[in-house]
């Protein structure tokens, strides 16, 4: 199966640390981004390659993967961090989402 | 900085064609591909498909293969994406983003605003 399977919510209390998982078959396979998406915007790239964070996204994010399950992680999360975060993998130029992550900051 | 600029919203009766177009400016086209993403209202991000902007090459999901064409232009930096025979469920935002190539995987790193089609009739 190509599914990302994503918890449906996380919640995070202000300065403490949220984990996202993301889970499928092969994933050991395949390298893992993940996007962030905050209502009525366009999502945005906050992790690529498993751990790779593009130039102007916040330390405080980082990535990692063990078997087949990928981890994103929010240290020290704050207010703005709250939205929807969306796990994909790739396979012979066919990108596959995740179900989608809603992460609430209490 | 680099931008990918959409064509504004349509709204089509069922059965009838949709082409969003998603101009891009500040960088190489054809060194990059265009992936097309859809969100329906309330859900999560659907993988359409991809295509590069060098040679021309798609691969589209299974899911709308035969209903999809997603084509580019560059003498004007263009990328297009042809929805036909499209039926209600296909209502939806719809997102084109620069497809980068890492060295060991693609990645989306530059989205469009989103365009929004609505099915109606």
């Amino acid at each position: 199966s190509d599914e990302l399977i994503q918890p449906p919510s996380v919640s995070v209390s202000p300065g403490q640390t949220a984990s996202i998982t993301c889970s499928g078959d092969k994933l050991d396979h395949k390298y893992t981004c993940w996007y962030q998406q905050k209502p009525g915007q366009s999502p945005v790239l906050v992790i690529y390659e498993d751990t790779e964070r593009p130039s102007g996204i916040p330390e405080r994010f980082s990535g990692s993967k063990s078997g087949n399950t990928a981890t994103l992680s929010i240290s020290g999360t704050q207010a703005m961090d709250e939205a929807d975060y969306f796990c994909q993998a790739w396979d012979s130029s066919a990108g596959v989402f995740g179900t989608g992550t809603k992460v609430t900051v209490l | 900085q680099v931008q990918l600029v959409q064509s504004g919203a349509e709204v089509k009766k069922p059965g009838a064609s949709v082409k969003v177009s998603c101009k891009a400016s500040n960088y190489t086209f054809t060194s990059y591909g265009i992936s097309w993403v859809r969100q329906a209202p309330g859900q999560g991000l659907e993988w359409m498909g991809w295509i590069s902007a060098y040679n021309g090459h798609t691969n589209y999901a299974q899911k709308i293969q035969g209903r999809v064409t997603m084509t580019t232009d560059t003498s004007t930096r263009t990328a297009y994406m042809e929805l036909r025979s499209l039926r209600s469920d296909d209502t939806a935002v719809y997102y084109c983003a620069r497809g980068a190539w890492g060295g060991r995987s693609w990645r989306n790193d530059y989205w469009g605003q989103g365009t929004p089609v609505i099915v109606s009739s």
